[in-house]
């Protein structure tokens, strides 16, 4: 599975929106780009998937490139519960178990 | 509908001594899968057990092992213990049948393992 590229840490201003980004410009055609969060001492939650398309669901927005070589998640309003490390990952379908990363730690703030 | 449920939460152990987690997936849930988490070491993966067998094996020694059991719940098994094994060890499940996605996993909230 191809590698993914995160930066360390951001913050984002509460009510701001959070745009996390994360570059895989390795990944393949059948890769898909999956994002988590982990809120401390917590279980890493699933929040969305994408292959080409954008997609939306209720806690995000996920905008992937043309390309595929890199993507963005979009918290729209971001609340201080949004304080969490943000795990962006590259999957095939049927292929192996999640590999984390290191994440971005999003640190929202009043 | 019950989450992915753990136990014990926290388990104190000796070094040299066995410790075994446990874990129920959500009711449906044939894959399960164990990830360790050490304190800067990041989300590690250990296992992963789907219709009882082992699917995939992360870089850990022989002396992690485990298993999936006929109700698909699991149990992890860490033989002689060490210090560097203190760490959360997490729990996941998921359904890899048509329509879902082998990479949304739920998670439980974690055993805590230190060893002394």
């Amino acid at each position: 599975d191809a590698k993914t590229t995160q930066p360390p840490s951001m913050d984002c201003a509460e009510g701001r929106a959070a745009n996390l980004p994360c570059n895989h410009s390795t990944i393949s055609g059948n890769e898909y780009v999956y994002w988590y969060r982990q809120i401390h001492s917590q279980g890493p939650q699933y929040i969305i998937h994408g292959l080409k398309n954008n997609e939306t669901n209720e806690m995000a927005s996920l905008i992937i490139t043309e390309d595929r070589k890199s993507s963005t998640l979009i918290l729209p309003h971001a609340t201080l519960r949004d304080t969490a490390v943000y795990y962006c990952i590259a999957l095939r379908e049927a292929g192996t178990a999640l590999i984390f990363g290191k994440g971005t730690t999003l640190s929202v703030s009043s | 509908e019950a989450g992915v449920t753990q136990s014990p939460t926290h388990l104190i152990k000796t070094r040299g001594q066995q410790a075994t987690l446990r874990c129920s997936p959500i009711s449906g849930h044939t894959s399960v899968y164990w990830y360790q988490q050490a304190l800067g070491l990041g989300l590690q993966f250990l296992l992963w057990y789907d219709e009882g067998e082992e699917r995939n094996r992360g870089n850990f020694p022989p002396r992690f092992s485990g298993r999936q059991f006929p109700n698909y719940s699991s149990e992890l098994n860490v033989n002689a213990l060490e210090l560097e094994d203190s760490a959360l060890y997490l729990c996941a499940s998921s359904f890899l049948g048509a329509g879902w996605h082998t990479g949304e996993l739920f998670f439980g909230e974690g055993s805590r393992l230190t060893v002394l």
